[in-house]
This record gives C-alpha cells, sequence and structure tokens, in this order.
C-alpha cells in the first residue's frame, strides 16, 4: 500500500532563509508527484508537477526534484518570504487499474517570519 | 471562470442528519472527486466520477453518496451524520487523467455533534 510521508511536520523559519521540504512515498510506481500549497481556509492550490520521468521542476523561487528509485521527493524554496507562510503537501499519483489516483501526504506547515 | 466552486463554507448538524454538499466547475472536466481532509492528516478521496452518469468509490466512501448528472455538478450526500464525518471536504476537477492537474474548491467545514 502507498504511502506518502512528509518531513518536517511544522518549520518555522526567518524570512530570507532556503527551505527543503522532504516528501517520501513507499512505492515507485507512480505516474507523477506534485507539490501544493493550502491557505488557511482556502483550497490547494498546485505548485509543481514532476512527471515520472522527469528529475526536477522550477517555477520561480521553488523548485522540486524527484528521485523515484529512492521514493524521495524535495521542495525547495529560495528565499523565503512571509507570504510563503502556509501548508505544503505533497501527493503522488498511482498507476493502478483504470484509474490514476492522488495520494497524499498530511503536509508540512511553514511559518515564515519577519 | 470561477472555477471549482463549493457551497456551503460551513455547517453544523446534528447526529442522524442529512445534507447535500454542492460542487460545480465551469471548466468542463470530466473528471471531479471528493476529497476529505481530517485534522492533521492528508485529504482521502471518498468518491470520484470520470464522466456524467458515472462513478465510483474511493477510498473512504461509507457513510456517503454521489450523484453526476450534468458535466458540472457533482453533489455529495451525507445520510444519517455521524461524529466521525466530521472534517473538512473538498471537491476537485481535472480535465483527464495522468499527467493532467486536479484543480480544488475552497472547501466545507463540516462538524457533527
Amino acid at each position: 500500500k502507498q504511502e506518502v510521508t512528509q518531513i518536517p511536520a511544522a518549520l518555522s523559519v526567518p524570512e530570507g532563509e532556503n527551505l527543503v521540504l522532504n516528501c517520501s512515498f513507499t512505492d515507485s510506481a507512480i505516474y507523477n508527484l506534485q507539490w501544493f500549497r493550502q491557505d488557511p481556509g482556502k483550497g490547494l492550490t498546485s505548485l509543481l508537477l514532476i512527471q515520472s520521468s522527469q528529475r526536477e521542476q522550477t517555477s520561480g523561487r521553488l523548485n522540486a526534484s524527484l528521485d523515484k528509485s529512492s521514493g524521495r521527493s524535495t521542495l525547495y524554496i529560495a528565499a523565503s518570504q512571509p507570504g510563503d507562510s502556509a501548508t505544503y503537501l505533497c501527493a503522488v499519483r498511482l498507476i493502478s487499474g483504470g484509474y490514476n489516483k492522488l495520494i497524499f501526504g498530511a503536509g508540512t506547515r511553514l511559518a515564515v517570519h519577519p | 471562470n470561477a472555477g471549482v466552486t463549493q457551497t456551503p463554507k460551513f455547517r453544523i448538524l446534528k447526529i442522524g442528519q442529512s445534507m447535500t454538499l454542492q460542487c460545480t466547475q465551469d471548466m468542463n472536466h470530466n473528471y471531479m472527486y471528493w476529497y476529505r481532509q481530517d485534522p492533521g492528516m492528508g485529504l482521502k478521496l471518498i468518491y470520484y466520477s470520470v464522466g456524467a452518469g458515472i462513478t465510483d468509490k474511493g477510498e473512504v466512501p461509507n457513510g456517503y453518496n454521489v450523484s453526476r448528472s450534468t458535466t458540472e455538478d457533482f453533489p455529495l450526500r451525507l445520510e444519517l451524520a455521524a461524529p466521525s464525518q466530521t472534517s473538512v471536504y473538498f471537491c476537485a476537477s481535472s480535465y483527464g487523467q495522468g499527467s493532467y492537474e486536479q484543480y480544488f474548491g475552497p472547501g466545507t467545514r463540516l462538524t457533527v455533534t
């Protein structure tokens, strides 16, 4: 059974730091991996989607890497800002049956203080 | 376009009551999903639909029902609400599977007391 784990569960840093959020999954037979941002009281916003054949994706100050063989992904946030404060969720899409379902981790709650 | 919209935003139910959570998308997406998120946990799939008239169970379907009579709407029905159904419910949609992203609504926070 696929399990997705995110470490750390919570992180508090001063503004300007470079951050690494970790995601691990137990079954390497994934279709892709997606990082989401969740703000309090709001839905999820997709940040980056990495296909299983890719090693990384970049968007602005965000860079996500994928090592399928070791079951790991990292989300790197450069020069963090208070506006980056949110919960970051990692989800893997499984290759199984007729429907590719998403399995979510519990998230990393990030607080960036001025 | 509005994307994925959900109503209501908040609701308190008494044990045994029923209600319908509404979800509408205006992106002409074929796939729609209902998830629940318990405190400190990731999202778990309740039901999904691959098109109008077609629905199927996800990981945690017990206590819920869905229907999909149109492409746009995917309501989630709770019958005989129980405290274990206290959660935040998210609806999502996507054009297809695989590499297609899922777009999420803002969620409905439900408390059953």
